[in-house]
């Protein structure tokens, strides 16, 4: 069963600690993206990556760090530099024709 | 950069009746024009995307227009029914042939009242 799977649906964080959310995909798609969402608003792009090891900022990467050692695995920390993180996030990839799908996202509360 | 201005914000129809979401895009080099449908609490689905060689795609009861030289796109929602209450979002990317970002517009929350 293809798709895009994110890790965990709900998480908690006290202010001040790092979190790591997961993002995994099993449709061979080269490029990946983070985004955030907040109420009322669009998704916003925080990170992309269009090839295993390699990753560039998008529009508000600032507060956040991405990795991709494998072509199946984009994980997003959100780090204590995040002023505000409480948001929906959203993991995605694209195939070569620019289709993107996405996950069902993980919503991260500050306590 | 390319921003998207997505109209109206909300919507609400009557089932049956139709509904049209606009969106105008400020980048003449895009060409990759995507809609999504979000419902609460979950990732958005793709439903229809439209490139810039065509002006017109149909899919059942939905359809997208494009008008290139005035920068703007519509979805077409024909017989709505009560599932086809979401927030839809457009996209615009200037798709050169590899995987390029998308940018969104703030999204319409549809209501379609039985």
């Amino acid at each position: 069963d293809g798709g895009i799977t994110q890790s965990p649906k709900y998480l908690f964080r006290k202010e001040g600690q790092n979190v790591t959310l997961s993002c995994e995909q099993n449709l061979n798609h080269d490029a990946m993206y983070w985004y955030r969402q907040d109420p009322g608003q669009g998704l916003r792009l925080i990170y992309y990556s269009q090839i295993v090891n390699d990753f560039q900022k998008g529009d508000i990467a600032e507060g956040y760090s991405v990795s991709r050692e494998k072509k199946e695995s984009f994980p997003l920390t959100v780090t204590s530099a995040q002023k505000n993180p409480t948001a929906f996030y959203l993991c995605a990839s694209s195939n070569p024709t620019n289709e993107q799908f996405f996950g069902p996202g993980t919503r991260l509360t500050v306590l | 950069g390319e921003n998207v201005e997505q109209h109206p914000s909300t919507l609400s129809v009557q089932e049956g009746d139709s509904a049209v979401i606009k969106c105008t895009y400020s980048d003449s080099a895009s060409n990759y024009f995507p809609w999504y449908k979000q419902e609460l609490g979950k990732g958005p689905q793709l439903i229809i995307d439209i490139r810039s060689n065509v002006g017109e795609k149909k899919d059942q009861r939905i359809a997208v227009t494009l008008n290139k030289t005035a920068k703007h796109f519509s979805l077409h929602i024909t017989e709505t029914q009560p599932e086809d209450s979401a927030v839809y979002f457009c996209a615009a990317s200037p798709w050169g042939g590899g995987s390029e970002k998308l940018v969104f517009g703030k999204g319409t929350k549809l209501t379609v009242n039985p």
